[in-house]
Parts: structure tokens; sequence; C-alpha cells
């Protein structure tokens, strides 16, 4: 069963502070993976895109790795500032014909003075 | 200059009755999505459009009925509104459906719905 798991669920930190997020994937066969930002009471908005080939990629202060092997990924978050706060989805897509997006429910991330 | 959007942003109805959520994209892109966002945060989707094409539609109510009228268009009519109907619907496009290529993802801002 395709499935996206993200630890932990919930995170407060201080400004300033780095975070990183987990994202555990069993989607096969693999296409791509995405991680999502969304604020409160808006839509998701995309920080990185990853093939199989590249294991790294970053927007800005947020980093995002991706271990195809162990069906890892995770986001890094450096410096974080108070509009960090949000919820960051994983999302992998699978190669089955038309674009099939498997989304995690997603780390809520808080970002304190 | 919004990228994706829909309307209403809010709506708020009784049980039984039928409501329509409108959304336009003016990128371009050949596909449309609706989304579904439960009350625990997690988007699924309901209905994918490509070029007016309906090539995905998963386990959802025949109440629901997506409409595209043309490519930059995706309108979702429910019927027979039910309680568990409440949650945030949201539009999305992209460029490319098939899963070779990484067609990113725009999603508009979403519409709550409650239904009384």
């Amino acid at each position: 069963k395709n499935q996206v798991e993200q630890s932990p669920q919930s995170l407060i930190i201080l400004e300033g502070k780095n975070c990183t997020l987990q994202c555990n994937y069993t989607v096969s066969p693999f296409s791509n993976l995405r991680w999502y930002k969304q604020d409160t009471g808006r839509g998701p908005v995309s920080l990185t895109i990853m093939t199989f080939s590249e294991n790294t990629k970053s927007n800005g202060r947020y980093t995002a790795t991706l271990d195809a092997d162990t069906k890892q990924s995770s986001l890094h978050i450096t410096a974080s500032q108070l509009s960090d706060s949000a919820s960051y989805i994983c999302v992998v897509s699978a190669s089955t014909g038309f674009q099939k997006l498997v989304f995690g429910t997603g780390t809520r991330l808080l970002v304190s003075p | 200059d919004t990228a994706v959007s829909q309307t209403p942003k809010y709506l708020v109805t009784q049980m039984g009755n039928d409501k329509s959520i409108k959304c336009e994209q003016n990128l371009g892109h050949d596909t449309m999505y609706w989304y579904k966002q439960d009350s625990k945060k997690f988007l699924k989707i309901m209905f994918s459009y490509n070029n007016k094409e309906l090539i995905i539609n998963e386990t959802v109510p025949n109440r629901f009925s997506p409409k595209s009228p043309d490519k930059a268009h995706l309108n979702l009519h429910i019927n027979s509104l039910e309680l568990g109907d409440s949650a945030v619907y949201f539009c999305a496009s992209s460029q490319v459906a098939r899963t070779s290529r990484t067609g990113e993802l725009f999603f508009g801002e979403g519409s709550r719905l409650t239904v009384l």
C-alpha cells in the first residue's frame, strides 16, 4: 500500500534555531518527492521537487534531502523565522500513468519568538 | 494576478442543500484537480481533469460532480450535502499529468465548506 508518513506530527522551536522534518514513504514505483508549505488558511505552496537521481535540493533556508534506497526524505530549515510557522507536507508521486500523488499528514511547525 | 482562484472562500449551508465551488487557473496548465482536506489536515485527491477529460476519479460519492467547461476551469457541484462533507476543498493545477515529468502543483486558497 502506498503510504507517506511524516514525523514529528508537531514541533515547536525558538526563532533562529534549525530543525529537521522527516518523511518516510513506501510509494512504488517512485517518480518524485515534493515538500509543500501550507500556511494556516492558505493553500499549499511547493518548496522543492526531487527526482530519483537528486539527493539534495535547496530553496533559500529550506534544504531537502532524498535517500531513494531507504525511501526517506528530510526537510531542514535553517535559522528559523516566525514566518516558517506552518504545516509542511511531504508528497510522493508514483509512476503509474497519470500523476498520482500520495500525501503525508504533515508536520505542524511553530516558531516561537 | 492570482494563478489558481476558487470561489467562494467560505460556504455555510444546511444539510440537504446543493452547492457549487468554482475554480479558474490562468497559468495555461492542462490539468486541474480537486482535493479535500479534512479536519486532520490530510489532503486527499478527489478528481483530476486533463484537457477537459476526467482522468482521476477516486472513491467519491456520486453526489459530487465535477465539470470542466474548458481547460482553465474546473467546477465542483455537490448535491444533497451531508455533515461529513464539511471540509476545505482545494483546487489545483499543473502543466503535465504524466508522472514521467515533474509537473509542479499550484493550489488555490481553498474553499471552506461548513454543513450545518
